[in-house]
């Protein structure tokens, strides 16, 4: 199984952009990166995925590098709501969707 | 709409015994995961349910089985109990496709003694 490795944690200052990376050197053409974060005594809540192409929605932006082997999830401007447990993960679309997690990032935002 | 609804929130078991434990997924989404997630290791995939049939299976031993219902509702179950089964156990459901978001529940917070 192809897996993921980030930094064990980060810090980011309140209102400035935040730019969380993973490295996913086996990737393979089927896997779909996604990325989730967890709050204190929640599940993980889903923030964005992607393929080959960089993309944006309302929460953040996800840039994948053109051999697709790491990718960087982009806070805009963090919030203290932002202080969570960030997942990288691959999930593969040719055996049923199999999730592959990580250990996550520990990011936290300093006021 | 509602979420993903796991039940029982919290639950305490002595070694040897079995537990039984509930994932209601949002409506219309046929296909429902499991995960164990404990300090040392981490987010685990167990398996993954798409309309009452297994698809994927984690390298978990044989003690840990599920089963998904004809409403997509799903059970997980372990049996014989260990220590190192306390844990957090999460459900997930999604819609048809493979490449769509998880939406995960609050899980179950099992105890082992």
């Amino acid at each position: 199984d192809a897996k993921t490795t980030q930094p064990n944690s980060m810090e980011s200052n309140e209102e400035e952009p935040v730019h969380l990376p993973c490295n996913h050197s086996t990737i393979s053409g089927t896997d779909y990166i996604h990325w989730y974060r967890q709050l204190p005594s929640q599940g993980p809540e889903y923030v964005i995925h992607g393929l080959t192409s960089n993309v944006n929605n309302r929460m953040a932006s996800l840039a994948i590098a053109e051999d697709r082997k790491s990718s960087t999830l982009i806070l805009h401007r963090a919030t203290l709501r932002d202080a969570a447990v960030y997942y990288c993960i691959l999930r593969d679309v040719s055996n049923a969707g199999k999730s592959t997690f990580g250990d996550g990032t520990t990011l936290t935002v300093k006021p | 709409k509602a979420g993903v609804t796991q039940t029982p929130r919290y639950l305490i078991k002595t070694r040897g015994q079995q537990v039984t434990l509930s994932c209601s997924p949002i409506s219309g989404h046929r296909s429902v995961s499991w995960y164990q997630q404990t300090p040392g290791q981490g987010l685990q995939f167990l398996f993954e349910y798409f309309s009452e049939t297994q698809r994927n299976k984690g390298n978990f031993p044989g003690r840990f089985s599920g089963r998904q219902f004809s409403n997509s509702r799903s059970e997980m179950n372990v049996s014989t109990l260990e220590l190192g089964d306390s844990a957090l156990y999460l459900c997930a459901s999604m819609t048809d496709s493979n490449t769509g978001e998880l939406f995960f529940g609050e899980g179950s917070r099992l105890t082992v003694l």
